[in-house]
């Protein structure tokens, strides 16, 4: 099975603050990378998809890189409404596995 | 308006069965990739079935041999039958659509299920 690794596991970051996640494949998934976001007592939402394709409505402040193994998600101009879990998945090859998530939280 | 809606979570005890159900509305769940996702409270998400355009079916060694996925054309309803369920199955189950791209793009809100005597 493939790992995702994400880093950090919790990020505390300002309002008005950028920042990046990271997610690291155990092995070479190309661009098959997906991004979601989930608010307490809320189903996941897609943010992100093949690395670095925006979901349909998703504003642009959210952006996503890379291939192969090392991927990344940063949020610019961090609001109120973006304080929440962040979660990568591989779609490359069954089974399909998540990272084990990165809780952002207000400082 | 896109749309899926889980049922069928409850309380049942080990080693019993469970079927949950997710209807979708606004589109033909036959023309996508359909898969269902689970959260416990300790940990991070997991990836639990799936079932192709084609009806080929798809499971993680977890729940192999004890899940299995189905898909209802005339209800348009995806679903998942539940064996042998075990304490570490206690989950929230979503359904989730597979858009072109092979990302899952829509999400039902999930049903709880809990293993427990």
């Amino acid at each position: 099975d493939i790992q995702m690794t994400q880093s950090p596991s919790s990020l505390s970051a300002s309002i008005g603050d950028r920042v990046t996640i990271t997610c690291r494949a155990s092995q070479d998934i190309a661009k098959y990378l997906a991004w979601f976001q989930q608010k307490p007592g809320r189903a996941p939402k897609s943010l992100i998809y093949a690395a670095s394709s925006l979901q349909s409505g998703v504003p642009s402040k959210f952006s996503g890189s890379g291939f192969g193994t090392d991927f990344t998600l940063t949020i610019s101009s961090l609001q109120p409404e973006d304080f929440a879990s962040y979660y990568c998945q591989q779609y490359n090859s069954y089974p399909y596995t998540f990272g084990q998530g990165t809780k952002l939280e207000i400082k | 308006e896109v749309q899926l809606v889980e049922s069928g979570g409850g309380l049942v005890q080990p080693g019993g069965s469970l079927r949950l159900s997710c209807e979708a509305s606004g589109f033909g769940l036959s023309n996508y990739d359909m898969h269902w996702v689970r959260q416990s409270t300790r940990k991070s998400l997991e990836w639990v079935s799936a079932i192709d355009t084609a009806g080929d079916t798809y499971y993680p060694g977890s729940v192999k041999g004890r899940f299995t996925i189905t898909r209802e054309t005339d209800t348009n309803s995806l679903h998942l039958q539940m064996n042998s369920l075990r304490a570490e199955d206690t989950a929230i189950y979503y359904c989730a659509r597979v858009r072109s791209t092979g990302s899952m793009d829509v999400w039902g809100k999930g049903t709880t299920v809990t293993v427990s005597s």
